[in-house]
C-alpha cells in the first residue's frame, strides 16, 4: 500500500497567517490527490481534487499544488472558519489511502 | 439537494455484528459509487471499501476482507455496510461518501454514525 506522511501533525497559527500543509507519498502517485476539511464532530469536507483542483465552493484562498510523491496544501490568509485538521488522501492505487492530518490550531 | 442520511448510533457487544445504511437523495443513485470510511475517536481516516449501486460490485480494504459486506437497494437509494465479529477496535464514527468514479475522490459526505464496541 501507498503510505502518506503529513506534516506538521499539528501548526500555530493566527489569522491572516500563509499556512502550508505538506504531503508525502511513498510512491509517485501523479496528481492523483485530494485534500479534506474536518471540524470536531463532522464529516470531512472536500477542499481541492486531482492535487490543485478547486472544489465548487471552496473559498479561493485555499489552493493545491506537487505531483509525484509531493504536495502542498496552502491557505493564504487564514481564516476562523479554517481552524481544523485536515488530510490528504491518495486515489493511485486500490488502498486510497489517508495522511495521519494536520490540525490548524489558534496560536 | 444532494444528501447522504445516515442510521443512528449503535452500540454492540464484542462478536456481533452491526449494519449501517446510508439513503441518497437529490441525485441519480446509480450514477455515483458510495464509499465507506471510518475513524476512530481521536484518530485518522480509514478507507473501508466501495459500492457501485448500478451494478453491486464490491472492492474491500485488504485489512477489512472477509469481515465487511456492502449492499445496496435501489428500489430505497440506500447502501448498507455490515461489518461482522465486531472487537473493542472497530469502535469508530462510520461515513458513507459519495464519488464520482471507482478512483475518485469523495464529494459528498453523510453526517456519520457511531459505533460503540463495548462488553
Amino acid at each position: 500500500d501507498i503510505q502518506m506522511t503529513q506534516s506538521p501533525s499539528t501548526l500555530s497559527a493566527s489569522i491572516g497567517d500563509r499556512v502550508t500543509i505538506t504531503c508525502r507519498a511513498s510512491q509517485s502517485i501523479s496528481n492523483w490527490l485530494a485534500w479534506y476539511q474536518q471540524k470536531p464532530g463532522k464529516a470531512p469536507k472536500l477542499l481541492i481534487y486531482k492535487a490543485s483542483n478547486l472544489e465548487s465552493g471552496v473559498p479561493s484562498r485555499f489552493s493545491g499544488s506537487g505531483s509525484g510523491t509531493e504536495f502542498t496544501l496552502t491557505i493564504s490568509s487564514l481564516q476562523p472558519d479554517d481552524f481544523a485538521t485536515y488530510y490528504c488522501q491518495q486515489f493511485n492505487d486500490y488502498s486510497r489511502t489517508f495522511g495521519q492530518g494536520t490540525k490548524v490550531e489558534i496560536k | 439537494q444532494v444528501q447522504l442520511v445516515q442510521s443512528g448510533s449503535e452500540v454492540k457487544k464484542p462478536g456481533a455484528s452491526v449494519k449501517v445504511s446510508c439513503k441518497a437523495s437529490g441525485y441519480t443513485f446509480s450514477s455515483f459509487y458510495i464509499n465507506w470510511v471510518r475513524q476512530a475517536p481521536g484518530q485518522g481516516l480509514e478507507w473501508m471499501g466501495i459500492i457501485n449501486p448500478s451494478g453491486g460490485s464490491t472492492w474491500y480494504a485488504q485489512k477489512l476482507q472477509g469481515r465487511v459486506t456492502m449492499t445496496r437497494d435501489t428500489s430505497t437509494s440506500t447502501v448498507y455496510m455490515e461489518l461482522s465479529s465486531l472487537t473493542f477496535e472497530d469502535t469508530a464514527a462510520y461515513y458513507c461518501a459519495r464519488a464520482s468514479q471507482l478512483y475518485d475522490p469523495f464529494d459528498i459526505w453523510g453526517q456519520g454514525t457511531m459505533v460503540t464496541v463495548s462488553s
